[in-house]
């Protein structure tokens, strides 16, 4: 079965540092999509990267950066010289193969509070 | 781009009301929507899927006489929580995707619904 796991429930940090937030997936489909959506205190989701499984280059986007290994099969998202508004639930996502259809299975979430 | 409206983006009302809750694509055509529901704190968890013109389908444990989804145009659905109480009482947000299928496009989020009942 597709799952998704973010073990870190919250981080916390002092501007300007770096952080990783750690996702580990399951999946038997061996074409597939993993997604980080960011949910600020607002509660929106804003789409950050959708990354498919045949391509494993890591992807650099100003200060975030995402290290995708199938090896092991995880998805981290860091962000270097963390700020203030970087303060958000940041969500892991797997996208399970239906036939016709792009379902989303999120993980639990992590918090993180960037303190100034 | 890909800007989905959601619409109210608060509600609270008493026990029995029905509420309904829009979700508009503005700039693209939405062939699937989605609609989630998110406990305090917790995940964000598929109610249902909606694809235009045809009839929903809800994930397991998801009342569909609950939650009337309706899907008639390429740029609006529609979520009615009928005769709601206070375990409804969450936070609903939809999504939009244009294409169908394995498509390579990502879904698009509403701002969300807090829906409180009384």
């Amino acid at each position: 079965a597709q799952k998704v796991t973010q073990a870190q429930t919250e981080i916390s940090v002092v501007e300007k540092e770096d952080v990783t937030l750690d996702c580990v997936y399951e999946t038997r489909d061996t074409t597939y999509y993993l997604f980080w959506y960011k949910q600020p205190p607002s509660g929106e989701l804003v789409f950050l990267i959708r990354r498919n499984s045949f391509d494993e280059q890591n992807e650099i986007s100003g200060r975030y950066s995402w290290n995708f290994q199938k090896s092991t099969s995880s998805f981290n998202f860091t962000i270097t010289a963390s700020q203030v508004v970087d303060s958000a639930v940041y969500f892991c996502a797997l996208s399970e193969a239906t036939y016709n259809t792009d379902k989303l299975i999120f993980g639990t979430g992590t918090r993180l509070q960037v303190f100034p | 781009g890909a800007v989905v409206s959601q619409h109210p983006s608060w509600v609270i009302c008493k026990s029995g009301t029905s509420v309904k809750i829009e979700c508009r694509s503005l700039d693209f055509q939405a062939t699937t929507m989605f609609w989630y529901r998110q406990f305090p704190k917790q995940s964000l968890m598929l109610m249902a899927t909606s694809n235009e013109g045809s009839k929903a389908t809800y994930e397991q444990g998801v009342e569909k006489d609950k939650f009337l989804i309706n899907h008639a145009s390429l740029t609006l659905s529609t979520l009615t929580v009928t005769s709601a109480h206070p375990e409804d009482s969450s936070f609903y947000i939809c999504s939009a995707q244009s294409g169908q299928g394995r498509s390579n496009q990502p879904q698009h989020f509403g701002d969300g619904t807090r829906l409180s009942i009384l």
